[in-house]
């Protein structure tokens, strides 16, 4: 089947204003996660949702990020008012979610550029 | 503070010689540790991990090494291919909260392969 998908793969955005950043994830799989990569940066954790939980947001650098996850399955990350300090590749992963580890699969990621 | 460190930005070997990639950690929590490989414009796939129980993992040409006691692991490419020239990111799981299925993430190696 398809893998993670993202979209848009590139966003360019001013300075102030909101983006969403979507994630379709490998279906059937019960678990979301966010990552972003900033330049020169690893992948840092945002937030993960497993099932009916409450998701872990503790990665989430400030209120003006949020996220949702809709029927257990499509994802979507707002952030608003951006700043230049959000220009990141934001990357979405999947997963089962099964009582050993769980492999995650990472979708090819969005580009976010605030100017 | 970076849990996980690969301090070697970058790594140069020639065609059919040993790749050897770095990474150390600073969380004794950690109880399973993964590396990825990721290619430009594509999201990390997963290649190969390894349980803080064990010492050794090993899948065809790669194999991982974990030294519990210095909180060091490494990835072990042999022979190395041009293919295999990608970045690299050592990642681990769990914080200090336990369970967590997030993933921490290292910088990244570049790895190239000259043929």
């Amino acid at each position: 089947g398809a893998g993670v998908s993202q979209s848009p793969s590139n966003k360019v955005t001013e300075k102030g204003k909101d983006v969403e950043l979507r994630c379709d994830p490998i279906s059937g799989h019960t678990a979301l996660y966010w990552y972003r990569q900033s330049l020169g940066q690893g992948l840092e954790f945002l937030i993960y949702f497993q099932g009916n939980s409450a998701p872990d947001k503790s990665g989430l650098p400030s209120d003006r990020f949020s996220a949702e996850r809709t029927g257990g399955s499509v994802s979507t990350l707002t952030i608003q008012r951006t700043q230049q300090e959000d220009s990141a590749v934001y990357l979405c992963a999947s997963s089962l979610w099964t009582s050993s580890y769980n492999e995650q699969f990472f979708g090819p990621g969005t580009r976010l550029t605030v100017l | 503070d970076q849990q996980v460190k690969q301090n070697s930005p970058s790594l140069s070997v020639q065609e059919g010689r040993i790749s050897i990639l770095n990474c150390d950690y600073t969380n004794s929590m950690f109880d399973y540790f993964l590396w990825y490989k990721k290619y430009p414009a594509e999201g990390p796939t997963f290649l190969i991990s390894i349980s803080s129980i064990k010492d050794k993992n090993e899948d065809g040409r790669f194999t991982v090494f974990l030294n519990k006691s210095a909180k060091h692991l490494s990835l072990h490419i042999v022979p190395s291919q041009p293919g295999d020239s990608a970045v690299y990111f050592c990642a681990a799981r769990g914080d200090d909260r336990g369970g967590s299925e997030k993933l921490v993430f290292g910088k990244g190696t570049k790895l190239t392969v000259n043929p």
